[in-house]
């Protein structure tokens, strides 16, 4: 079983809709999670993370975390073409320890 | 703030000789530095995790005689991309962690080496 699992996609969204992405995790003690955007031929740019059970908000993203099902997903409200990307789910698997572990990423694509 | 920089963005070798790719902390000091490839329509690999002034923790598949990895300062790690081969092409990318704020890791815009 991967340890971080996503959806390949690719996912196509109306421009305006709300885009959902999903993302799994095999290790029940994992401490942080992050998602990171990238486009095609870039590195990934940090868009949120999260720790606690719950949603965090910033602006047109919403990160929500479910430790009991070890689930973290990234809302994306108003969707704009400029959002079409690959959205890379990491967990902090050990505590204390800087290391992420990357799923393999959903395809994005936002139709104008 | 937080940014970081690699060094070149992109190089084009001949198989068989060796590469060296930098990532540097701009403006901040970076306790660790992750090294990553990604090949193409895949995710992001980790290759090792290094400190500054100790030898780099490699990943298990990862030939640390082949990957050179020298943490030489808080602002500068470097791998080396050694008898390359065609195989070995990929995208190369950094991060680093800032000193006062270990979990996020702030990447570098990567770099593209083709082996020929």
């Amino acid at each position: 079983q991967k340890e971080v699992e996503q959806n390949s996609g690719p996912l196509s969204v109306p421009e305006g809709a709300i885009a959902s992405l999903n993302c799994t995790y095999s290790d029940r003690g994992s401490q942080s999670f992050f998602w990171y955007r990238q486009y095609s031929g870039k590195s990934p740019e940090l868009i949120m993370f999260i720790y606690s059970n719950g949603d965090k908000e910033d602006g047109r993203f919403t990160a929500q975390l479910n430790k009991a099902s070890q689930y973290v997903s990234l809302l994306i409200r108003d969707s704009q073409p400029s959002d079409s990307a690959t959205y890379l789910c990491a967990v902090n698997i050990y505590f204390g320890n800087e290391k992420l572990t990357f799923g393999t990423g959903t395809r994005l694509t936002i139709i104008p | 703030g937080a940014v970081v920089s690699q060094h070149p963005s992109w190089v084009i070798c001949k198989s068989g000789t060796s590469v060296k790719i930098e990532c540097r902390s701009l403006d901040f000091q970076a306790t660790t530095m992750f090294w990553y490839r990604q090949f193409p329509k895949q995710s992001l690999m980790l290759m090792a995790t290094s400190n500054e002034g100790s030898k780099a923790t490699y990943e298990q598949g990862v030939e640390k005689d082949k990957f050179l990895i020298n943490h030489a300062s808080l602002t500068l790690s470097t791998l080396t991309v050694t008898s390359a081969h065609p195989e070995d092409s990929s995208f190369y990318i950094c991060s680093a962690t800032n000193e006062g704020d270990s979990y996020e890791q702030y990447f570098g815009p990567g770099t593209r080496l083709t082996v020929t």
